[in-house]
């Protein structure tokens, strides 16, 4: 089925250590974004790409580096993880062009990372 | 900067209960869209409805109604006789609209409110 695809579901890391969360569309959407959730927080943006070859920092991006790969894959690199970056992260892509219909925004199924 | 504040955390009706969960938005943008998202248990995103700046209809489907108001800058989401399964955290979210091409851009998201429904 067409949509977000998120790897890993479930990840368990020590701290210091690094990682990396892929993320992948295939309904040829050109932005991408990654958003982590924590209780009590809502969503919060970290990093976002509008198009391939392009990324900007959102309203969370410490701790953090992306690569924007191709059109279809934008990953999430944690270099040296810490337990305040425990939480839920969700990758998301959205049509460019103006439509009624698509509400323009597809959401991965999330990544619940625990940091030690 | 952008802003959405949904000021109630949690909320806790009986089943068949009416319940409007509230919603008030800050932009500097006069065109944007605005979002309700519904996070069951399983905890994956479910969208609900978009709603463009410029289309102040209110909108009902099936036990869901929304109520945008420009002048107010609110956009709340009313559940009609409510039932166990939409116990959930509900998320409103404001995205930008880029001037030409009427793209999405990021979006900004709520707190979220907590909606517990007791049979």
């Amino acid at each position: 089925n067409a949509g977000v695809t998120q790897t890993p579901k479930f990840q368990v890391l020590k701290t210091g250590q690094s990682m990396t969360l892929q993320c992948a569309q295939d309904m040829n959407h050109n932005s991408m974004y990654w958003y982590r959730q924590d209780p009590g927080m809502g969503l919060r943006l970290i990093y976002y790409s509008a198009s391939e070859g392009t990324t900007d920092k959102g309203e969370v991006p410490n701790g953090y580096n992306v690569s924007r790969l191709n059109k279809r894959e934008f990953s999430l690199r944690l270099e040296s993880a810490a337990p305040s970056q425990t939480s839920v992260y969700f990758c998301a892509s959205s049509e460019i062009r103006y439509s009624l219909t698509n509400y323009g925004y597809t959401f991965g199924s999330g990544t619940r990372l625990t940091v030690v | 900067a952008q802003k959405v504040t949904q000021a109630q955390t949690e909320i806790s009706v009986v089943e068949k209960e009416d319940v409007t969960l509230d919603c008030v938005y800050e932009t500097r943008d006069t065109t944007y869209y605005l979002f309700w998202y519904k996070q069951p248990p399983s905890g994956e995103l479910v969208f609900l409805i978009r709603r463009n700046s410029f289309d102040e209809q209110n909108e009902i489907s099936g036990r869901y109604s929304w109520n945008f108001q420009k002048s107010t800058s609110s956009f709340n989401f009313t559940i009609t006789a409510s039932q166990v399964v939409d116990s959930a955290v509900y998320f409103c979210a404001l995205s930008e609209v880029h001037p030409y091409t009427g793209a999405n851009s990021k979006l900004t998201f709520g707190k979220g409110i907590t909606l517990s429904v007791r049979p």
